[in-house]
């Protein structure tokens, strides 16, 4: 596709229940972000991904968050056992490799918890 | 580590006038770039404008300028001539080195007064 695509859009869960976030970075891009964003708030960094590289995890904020990059495209963002304050939109970003390259944001996936 | 400050959280100018909307940013890289990005109400994130760190001019896209003062260690955005659509939250980002995250700031929410 064109762009960065995410899904679902909206993903309404029960607390306890795990959850899987998917993004479909743009084709030929290297770096892939996760950011997770609360109403009104700026963008908590999550996980980036650089090519071949290990992951930058730095972000996650505790050992529910996973994610993993398959074959250097798709990410799957995944939250066990979720918790209310999980609730927030989660974009995915993807970019060429450099300095100067600006990330492709997805739409977001707005994650309710209740 | 790197570290990005938005100390407005909120700012307002009336229409056709110019406004600035600070960024201050911590880093032990050399080599870094600094973007500003904006998110309507509708939630898409719009890349505005990128200045590096060995860039010798400050950037400007349009409207929009970086007034970038590198000793002080600030990279301000200036819009000219506001419109009513450029009420929005406004982030800074940075990256350091050529492959490490971005990172983004808290935001300032900016109102365009007729």
């Amino acid at each position: 596709g064109a762009g960065v695509s995410q899904s679902p859009s909206n993903k309404v869960t029960e607390k306890g229940k795990d959850v899987e976030l998917r993004c479909d970075p743009i084709s030929g891009h290297t770096a892939l972000y996760w950011y997770r964003q609360s109403l009104g708030q700026g963008l908590e960094f999550l996980i980036y991904f650089q090519g071949n590289s290990a992951p930058d995890k730095s972000g996650l904020p505790s050992d529910r968050f996973s994610a993993e990059r398959t074959g250097g495209s798709v990410s799957t963002l995944t939250i066990q056992r979720t918790q209310q304050e999980d609730s927030a939109v989660y974009l995915c970003a993807s970019s060429d490799a450099g300095l100067n390259e600006k990330l492709f944001f997805g739409s977001g996936t707005q994650l309710s918890v209740l | 580590a790197q570290k990005i400050t938005q100390t407005q959280p909120g700012m307002f100018v009336q229409e056709k006038e110019a406004v600035t909307l600070d960024c201050t940013y911590d880093t032990s890289d050399q080599s870094y770039g600094l973007f500003w990005y904006k998110q309507p109400s509708s939630g898409e994130m719009i890349f505005l404008i990128y200045q590096g760190s060995y860039d010798e001019q400050n950037a400007t896209e349009g409207r929009y300028s970086l007034n970038f003062q590198k000793a002080r260690k600030s990279a301000n955005l200036v819009i000219s001539a506001s419109q009513l659509g450029d009420s929005a939250m406004y982030f800074c980002a940075m990256k350091g080195g050529g492959y490490n995250k971005l990172i983004f700031g808290a935001g300032t929410r900016l109102a365009v007064h007729p």
